[in-house]
């Protein structure tokens, strides 16, 4: 059980086009999730907190409007990397975790954006 | 704020070795959780083993095990018999109690095994 899927696994598009990753929590309810930023070699960096009907709860330092964040169902949450430029290319990785408990977050797989 | 340092970036094990790696942390809650997670040049974040830090015995997980020292906010995980597979990074974290709580994560070690 608790399986986070997270899509798409990798994404190559050019500078100044938007991007969509999409992370569901394919058996279990998660109002809240998380989206992580790494890169190579480096620790997970945690961007945002994404809150299923409300706005996401940005880290600081990581700008709101390039990284919009939706969470519209309890097994649903998008990022959206708008604008995208070359810096923007990292892996992605978002995790849930079951709603209101203290069970552990489940990772997704991660993406891998390279923007061109 | 609460932090997690892992100090050495990287080790080495003999395969069926036992090999442990370091982690510490600053915090002033007297309740929380640490995790390991492992991740494989796959990039897939696995939960290695999980402490509450409110329960005094270490957390073991078949060939993995924790020492957990509250007081001195020290978290090593130790890994006997190592297989090649368990060749990768690994990240120690912290987690508040409560639901839905944001982990932070130290900078992680990579772990090599030797056959």
């Amino acid at each position: 059980g608790a399986v986070v899927s997270q899509h798409p696994s990798r994404v190559i598009c050019k500078s100044g086009t938007s991007v969509k990753i999409e992370c569901r929590s394919l058996d279990f309810q998660a109002t809240t999730m998380f989206w992580y930023r790494q890169f190579p070699k480096q620790s997970l960096m945690l961007m945002a907190t994404s809150n299923e009907g409300s706005k996401a709860t940005y880290e600081q330092g990581v700008e709101k409007d390039k990284f919009l964040i939706n969470h519209a169902s309890l097994t649903l949450s998008t990022l959206t990397v708008t604008s995208a430029h070359p810096e923007d290319s990292s892996f992605y990785i978002c995790s849930a975790s079951v709603s209101a408990s203290n069970q552990p977050q489940h990772f997704g797989d991660g993406t891998r954006l390279s923007i061109l | 704020a609460q932090t997690v340092t892992q100090s050495q970036p990287e080790m080495s094990v003999q395969e069926a070795e036992t090999v442990t790696l370091s982690c510490t942390y600053d915090t002033s809650e007297s309740d929380y959780y640490l995790f390991w997670y492992k991740q494989p040049p796959s990039r897939q974040m696995i939960l290695v083993i999980r402490q509450e830090a409110y329960k005094q015995q270490n957390a073991t997980e078949n060939r993995f095990s924790v020492n957990f020292q509250k007081a001195a906010k020290s978290f090593s995980l130790k890994i006997s018999d190592s297989q090649l597979g368990d060749a990768a990074m690994y990240f120690c974290a912290y987690g508040h109690t409560g639901a839905n709580s944001k982990l932070t994560f130290g900078k992680g070690i990579t772990l090599s095994v030797r056959p």
